[in-house]
């Protein structure tokens, strides 16, 4: 069965802290992305990586990074936390060629930046 | 840039009846997946339509593809509460991205 962990289910952390969400996948997909989920603004991508080590930036990329440096793992960094990135953190991944628009979600991780 | 819109917001209906969500595209769709989500969790792959007029099943949902390829439509026959949720399309792009709608959240009343 198809399985992508998020560690976190909740986070609550202070402004200005530096926060990682960590996504593995065990599907040896090549493809994996970060999505935010708000309410009234539905699901919006962050980044995403298609090869270990490749990023690019999706439609709402500020104040955020990511990183992949093994295939399986694809996390995703607030450099400094701000309250307007409290949200819903949704990864998923997804496999190459003509499957790779289904895509797996993780559970999602709930943010909360006091 | 794409941009897909769901109707209705919200539906809420009795166990056992009828309903339809339809997807509407901004521009012509050339993939279209349906997605559904229980509250607080991750989303969860249904079907996917790629040609004009297709349509798919899967238990008592169907979904199918207008022949002009700007909009889908979601069908659950005879609702059980385990219908219930929150179900989004979703539009094939470039560059393996996805464009999400806002989604639809379907209450079941048993």
């Amino acid at each position: 069965d198809v399985k992508v962990t998020q560690s976190s289910r909740y986070l609550v952390k202070r402004t200005g802290e530096k926060v990682f969400l960590e996504c593995v996948q065990d599907m040896d997909h090549e493809n994996m992305f970060w999505y935010r989920q708000d309410p009234g603004l539905g699901l919006r991508l962050i980044y995403f990586s298609y090869d270990v080590k490749m990023k690019e930036k999706g439609d709402i990329p500020e104040g955020y990074s990511v990183s992949r440096e093994k295939k399986e793992r694809f996390s995703l960094i607030l450099e400094s936390a701000s309250t307007n990135q409290t949200s819903m953190y949704l990864c998923a991944s997804s496999p190459p060629g003509a499957a790779q628009n289904i895509q797996y979600f993780g559970a999602g991780t709930r943010l909360s930046v006091l | 840039s794409q941009e897909l819109e769901q109707s209705p917001q919200s539906l809420i209906v009795q166990e056992g009846k009828n309903l339809t969500i339809n997807c509407t595209s901004s521009k012509t769709l050339y993939g279209l997946y349906w997605y559904k989500q229980k509250y607080g969790e991750g989303l969860i792959f249904l079907m996917m339509l790629q040609k004009g007029g297709e349509e798919k099943s899967h238990e008592k949902i169907t979904a199918k593809l207008d022949e002009k390829k700007q909009q889908s439509s979601l069908h659950i026959t005879a609702s059980q509460p385990s219908h219930a949720g929150i179900y989004l399309c979703g539009a094939a792009g470039s560059n393996y991205k996805l464009t999400f709608g806002k989604g639809t959240l379907l209450t079941v009343n048993p």
